[in-house]
This record gives structure tokens, C-alpha cells and sequence, in this order.
């Protein structure tokens, strides 16, 4: 069956100017969370929707940073006024509840904001 | 608060064992993980174990578990340039999984 993926791979965008990044989870998965990787360092963490819970946004960075899922599937991630220090690897990954809980990821969109 | 620690790089020649090492502080974790990610790609999951184990082995991989001093552990047996990659440790919070900074394995000829 299909992953979840992720559009678009890449997005260049100037400082200032908002950005939308998109994931598909896997279907059926009612966890979705997104990470940003920079480079040189490790996964951060930065929201996580579950079900129909409210979503932990405890790993935003800034407001400038948001996230809905629709539908308990496709969730999109916006960056209003984009920064040079926003550019990183922005990764989704889905999972089920229960059992070791794996995380499927995603490809990642690679953000450039210049 | 949850941090999870890795040593960023770790050089072997091809054949030899490789040990990836991480320390975690969340004693509570039910299971721990470790993630491969490939250049340019996600990340995958490898293997885990759950925290009342204190070893699982599968195939070429070995992991190895201390919970007194909160230590993980991979061990890839015979190891070859495919596994060349960044390998990320994780442990599960609460509701969300807490990485490493991961550890990228360089192995040569």
C-alpha cells in the first residue's frame, strides 16, 4: 500500500513570503505528527494531532508556525513570513495506536528560504 | 525534562562490527527505537525493543538495553557500505516519540 508522502519535495521561497507543505498520511493512521530536521542536527519535534484530540503544538517555534489536519487525514503545515532559519527538511509521519506505535515517515519537503 | 543523546559520527571499516550508542532520561519510556535514514530519504524504522527487555536480536542487529543507566545500544554485525546512513535512537514519551540527534555511520573498503 501506498506511504505517506509528502509535497511538495522541494519548495524555494524568499524571506517573507508564506509557505504551505503537505502530508498524506498512511490511511487509516489517526496519529500524524511533523518534525523539522536542519541540517547537522536531529529530528525536532513540532506538532502532533491525534484523532479528533486537540493537537499538541508544544514544539512550534514560533507563531508563525501552524498546522491543521482536515478530516482526520491530510494535514497541511504553514509558515507565515518565512525566515532564513526556517530552512530545514520538514518531515510528516503517520502512525496507528496500540502495539510499538511505529512511525512511518514520509520523504520530507527540503525548505530553502533565501 | 526528555533529552535524547548520540554521538554524531562513527567511522568502520567494512566488515567489522559497528556499536551506535545512545542515553536517553526518560525512565518511564515503554519502548525505545532506532530509525535509519537514508540520504535523502525518511526515516525508517530498523528495530525497537520494549523497556522490560534487555537485549533483542534480528539478523545482523543487536540491541541492547541498560535501563539503571538509561543506555541503548545497536550493534550491526558484518557491516557493509548499505549501511551507511544516519541512525536516529528514540525513546516513547507520552504520546509522541523523543529522537536522538542521530549518528551518522561512515563505513569504508
Amino acid at each position: 500500500g501506498a506511504g505517506v508522502s509528502q509535497s511538495p519535495s522541494n519548495k524555494v521561497t524568499e524571506k517573507g513570503k508564506d509557505v504551505e507543505l503537505r502530508c498524506d498520511p498512511i490511511s487509516g493512521h489517526t496519529a500524524l505528527y511533523w518534525y523539522r530536521q536542519s541540517l547537522g542536527q536531529g529530528l525536532e519535534f513540532l506538532i502532533y494531532f491525534q484523532g479528533n484530540s486537540a493537537p499538541d503544538k508544544s514544539g512550534l517555534p514560533s507563531d508563525r508556525f501552524s498546522a491543521e489536519r482536515t478530516g482526520g487525514s491530510v494535514s497541511t503545515l504553514t509558515i507565515q513570513r518565512t525566515q532564513q532559519e526556517d530552512s530545514a527538511v520538514y518531515l510528516c509521519a503517520s502512525s496507528s495506536t496500540g502495539g510499538y506505535n511505529e512511525q512511518f515517515f514520509g520523504p520530507g519537503t527540503r525548505l530553502t528560504v533565501l | 525534562g526528555e533529552d535524547v543523546e548520540q554521538s554524531l559520527f562513527l567511522s568502520v571499516r567494512e566488515g567489522d562490527s559497528s556499536v551506535i550508542n545512545c542515553t536517553y532520561t526518560d525512565s518511564s519510556s515503554t519502548y525505545l527505537y532506532w530509525y535509519k535514514q537514508e540520504p535523502g530519504a525518511g526515516l525508517q524504522l530498523l528495530t525497537y525493543i520494549f523497556s522490560n527487555m534487555d537485549m533483542k536480536q534480528d539478523q545482523r542487529l543487536t540491541v541492547l538495553l541498560n535501563k539503571k543507566d538509561k543506555h541503548l545500544s545497536l550493534r550491526i554485525a558484518d557491516t557493509q557500505t548499505g549501511d551507511s546512513a544516519i541512525y536516529f535512537c528514540a525513546e516513547r514519551g507520552t504520546d509522541k516519540l523523543i529522537f536522538g540527534t542521530g549518528t551518522r555511520l561512515q563505513v569504508f573498503p
